[in-house]
This record gives C-alpha cells, sequence and structure tokens, in this order.
C-alpha cells in the first residue's frame, strides 16, 4: 500500500509569492494535519482536518490555511511567504479524529524562500 | 498547555552500547506519548506509543521507553545500539481533548561511533 505522498518535493519561492502544498493521505484515512519543521527544531502543528473540516489550528498566523477534499487529500497554502516561512513542511494521516490513532508521515515538501 | 522537554540536543554513543534519550513532558493529565525517528531528509517514523496501563512499552528496531508520571518523564532506551540506528528523535505528546494535535520536542540527534 502506497504511503502518504506529499507534492513538491522541493520548492523554491521568493518573498511575498503564494505556494500551495499538497498531501495524499493513505487509503481509508480520512484525518489529515499538517507541521511545520524549521531546521534544527522539531515539527509545530499547523491545521487538521476531519471529514472536510477543520478540527484543530495551530498558532500560526492567517496567511496560512489549508482544505481537504471529498477525496480526504488536502492542501496547504501559504500566501506573502516571508523568508522566515523556509522549512520542512510535513503532512500526517491517520484513521480519524484522535492521536489515540497512529499518525502516519509523508516525507515532507521543503520550501526555501529567497 | 502542553509541552515537551529533550534536554539533549547531541548524543553520541559507540556501536553496541547502550542509549537512552530523555524526554520530560507537561500536560494536566494522563498524555498519549510518542517517540518519532527521523532519518535526514526522510519523513517521521512512529517507534512507539503510551496511553494507558503497563508504563514500559516495547517498538520496533528494539527499542523501549518507559513512562513515569511522578518525573512527567518518557525516556527512550536501546540495550545494544547499531549504526543504523544514528538519526534524530523526537518525543511529542498528544491528549485526547486535542484531536491530532501532537506537540514535539526539539530532538536529539543521535551519532554512533563504530
Amino acid at each position: 500500500d502506497a504511503g502518504v505522498t506529499q507534492s513538491p518535493t522541493h520548492l523554491i519561492k521568493t518573498r511575498g509569492q503564494q505556494v500551495t502544498l499538497r498531501c495524499s493521505p493513505i487509503s481509508g484515512h480520512k484525518s489529515v494535519s499538517w507541521y511545520q519543521q524549521v531546521l534544527g527544531q522539531g515539527p509545530q502543528f499547523i491545521f487538521q482536518y476531519y471529514e472536510k473540516e477543520e478540527r484543530g489550528r495551530g498558532n500560526f498566523p492567517d496567511r496560512f490555511s489549508a482544505r481537504q477534499f471529498p477525496n480526504y487529500s488536502s492542501e496547504l497554502n501559504v500566501n506573502a511567504l516571508l523568508l522566515g516561512d523556509s522549512a520542512l513542511y510535513l503532512c500526517a494521516s491517520s484513521l480519524a479524529d484522535s492521536s489515540y490513532n497512529e499518525q502516519f508521515f509523508g516525507p515532507g515538501t521543503r520550501l526555501t524562500v529567497l | 498547555a502542553q509541552s515537551v522537554t529533550q534536554p539533549d540536543i547531541h548524543i553520541t554513543v559507540s556501536e553496541g552500547a547502550s542509549l537512552e534519550l530523555r524526554c520530560n513532558y507537561s500536560y494536566g493529565a494522563t498524555p498519549y506519548l510518542f517517540w518519532y525517528v527521523q532519518s535526514p531528509g526522510q519523513g517521521l517514523q512512529l517507534l512507539l506509543k503510551y496511553f494507558s496501563g503497563d508504563t514500559l512499552v516495547q517498538g520496533i528496531k528494539g527499542f523501549e521507553a518507559e513512562f513515569k508520571r511522578s518525573q512527567s518523564s518518557f525516556n527512550l532506551r536501546k540495550p545494544s545500539v547499531h549504526w543504523s540506528d544514528a538519526a534524530e528523535y523526537f518525543c511529542a505528546v498528544g491528549a485526547s481533548e486535542y484531536g491530532n494535535k501532537l506537540v514535539f520536542g526539539a530532538g536529539t540527534i543521535l551519532r554512533v561511533k563504530s
């Protein structure tokens, strides 16, 4: 079975631009979470979606938004990019809406903002 | 609010030696506790998890962890380290009322010398 897939693998943008990152969960998983991992730090929670509804939001500005589609795939959008948005963006999927369910992480999208 | 502290940024051990990685958490009730491993350029892989019950949990790759409520700790151990264990290790805490949100520590980089 395929694991969590993310696209693109790498991305280079300039300040002020907008970016869209994509995530396909494991088949049958209805929950998708997004994390930002800045170099040298642990992942930080950005969003969680379950059954196409936002179930949690971390401490990130409104420039960050996300959505989940009927097939449970998800997109993370970041507007007005700042240098500090450079990070590895990780997507995780799980069966349901609880950390009791194991979360499976994708390989991430490496975003570089110049 | 939940928080996780991993006091050691780097740890170097000899191949075949035992390993203990420290993790302290802050959370009012009984948390869900996790250890993840991340190899360079990879996503996160779950090593083990604790929800309730037996305080000593076994995971994959020969790892185990012990939950100590009195010390708010969840330390990861391995009796004999292999060179392939070199990676970054993250402790994380979740809770039933926070959905899938995980709070991660800053990570410990493990180096294995031959």
